[in-house]
């Protein structure tokens, strides 16, 4: 199984911000990578899939990076609507696990 | 607009059964795998099981082995769940996905396992 673990578990930023959320394999992989993000009481929305590629009607201040075993979510700008919990998921190989997750707030 | 709508939640005592229904809409059912990721109260995210666009291929988390089969009906754009011999650690909001990514993600149904 591989094991996704995201660092930090929570950051505090202001809006207008940079946020730069990391996230490490225990195994490397190429690219089965995606971002989700998940607000209170709601389900969770892709953000990036590809580890680079955004998905249908995602803002462009959201971008995804990286390969092998660590890949980043960067939020160039924050708005006050990107204060949430973000994951990621790798789709490389099964069982497709999950990191624990990062809560973004102010 | 793709929609995916859960049902079939509901209380249970340890030791039933429960079958969860996914309902899509708005995109090609029969061309995308399809998945189900749970989540335990104040918890992460874990992914469930999922099936081919044909049914030919099926996969599982290692705690639902055995318990748990994911079915699904092309004709009717449906997914399913059967969860049998249910845990109290089975207690989650359990969500169909759409593909290997979770491209888009149905709102949930809670299932409580409790006596």
């Amino acid at each position: 199984e591989i094991v996704m673990t995201q660092s930090p578990a929570t950051l505090s930023v202001s809006p207008g911000e940079r946020a730069t959320l990391s996230c490490r394999a225990s195994q490397s992989f190429s690219s089965n990578l995606a971002w989700h993000q998940q607000k209170p009481g709601q389900a969770p929305r892709l953000l990036i899939y590809g580890a680079s590629t955004r998905a249908t009607g995602i803002p462009a201040r959201f971008s995804g990076s990286g390969s092998g075993t660590e890949f980043t979510l960067t939020i160039s700008s924050l708005q006050s609507e990107d204060f949430a919990v973000y994951y990621c998921q790798q789709y490389n190989t099964w069982p497709y696990t999950f990191g624990q997750g990062t809560k973004l707030e102010i | 607009e793709v929609q995916l709508v859960e049902s079939g939640g509901g209380l249970v005592q340890p030791g039933g059964s429960l079958r969860l229904s996914c309902a899509a809409s708005g995109f090609t059912f029969s061309s995308y795998w399809m998945s189900w990721v749970r989540q335990a109260p104040g918890k992460g995210l874990e992914w469930v099981a999922n099936i081919k666009q044909d049914g030919s291929e099926k996969y599982y988390v290692d705690s639902v082995k055995g318990r748990f089969t994911i079915s699904r009906d092309n004709a009717k754009n449906s997914v399913y769940l059967q969860m049998n011999s249910l845990r109290v650690e089975d207690t989650a909001v359990y969500y169909c996905a759409r593909d290997r990514t979770f491209a888009s993600w149905g709102q949930g149904t809670l299932v409580t396992v409790s006596s």
